[in-house]
């Protein structure tokens, strides 16, 4: 079983719409959280650090729940823009450990 | 100028080759990492560095060995290319261990 575990999608929504994507990570050690975004053969650019008191960021809300140990990111009212493979990362302390990536495609 | 780069962004090489990979950043973070990204798979840790005198495995450091020539440049190599290390290699650096990382834009390499 991997470590940090999303659903790979893909996703594909209408413009406006709002999507929810969830993770599973296993280390309860785990020490801090981030989603990245992932554009097609591009390097990974930070999104968000996710907080246990939920962080919101313009349209985007993450939310973490350590009892669970489960992540989640919403995207509200969504753009062509948001287009990309979203990636949950968690930090053990000394390494991170990255999930696959959920795909996400907003069409007009 | 970007704050991470890579040479080089794409690479041809045969198996048995002897390959390096160059990461510098610009942002003064202390840590550096190396790591490859297959499809389907997310990104695997090979190597990490934490300031020029600090070496450490990762997920999958078997077939690489790593230099931290100094604060900013942090070397992968590859001491003998096989075909299943072709992947898309990515530097990345964190200026604490809580803190989000910053990567670079990527290596393509392909082990014929």
């Amino acid at each position: 079983r991997k470590e940090v575990e999303q659903d790979p999608g893909p996703f594909n929504v209408p413009e406006g719409a709002t999507v929810a994507f969830n993770c599973t990570y296993s280390n309860s050690a785990s020490q801090s959280f981030f989603w990245y975004r992932q554009d097609c053969r591009k390097e990974p650019k930070l999104l968000m650090s996710v907080y246990s008191s939920g962080n919101e960021d313009g349209r985007f809300t993450a939310q973490l729940n350590r009892a669970s140990q489960y992540i989640s990111l919403l995207i509200r009212d969504s753009k062509l823009s948001d287009s990309a493979t979203y990636l949950c990362v968690v930090n053990r302390g000394n390494d991170m450990r990255f999930g696959a990536g959920t795909r996400l495609t907003v069409k007009p | 100028d970007a704050d991470v780069t890579q040479t080089p962004r794409n690479r041809i090489t045969k198996t048995g080759k002897r390959i390096m990979l160059e990461c510098s950043q610009t942002k003064g973070h202390d840590r550096m990492y190396w790591y490859r990204q297959d499809p389907g798979l997310g990104l695997q840790l090979i190597y990490y560095s934490f300031d020029v005198k600090d070496i450490n495995k990762g997920e999958i450091s078997d077939g690489y060995s790593v230099s931290r020539q100094a604060q900013a440049k942090f070397s992968l190599s590859l001491e003998s290319a096989i075909p299943n290390q072709t992947a898309l290699y990515f530097c990345a650096t964190s200026d604490l261990a809580a803190s989000g990382q910053y990567f670079g834009p990527g290596t393509r390499l392909t082990v014929l």
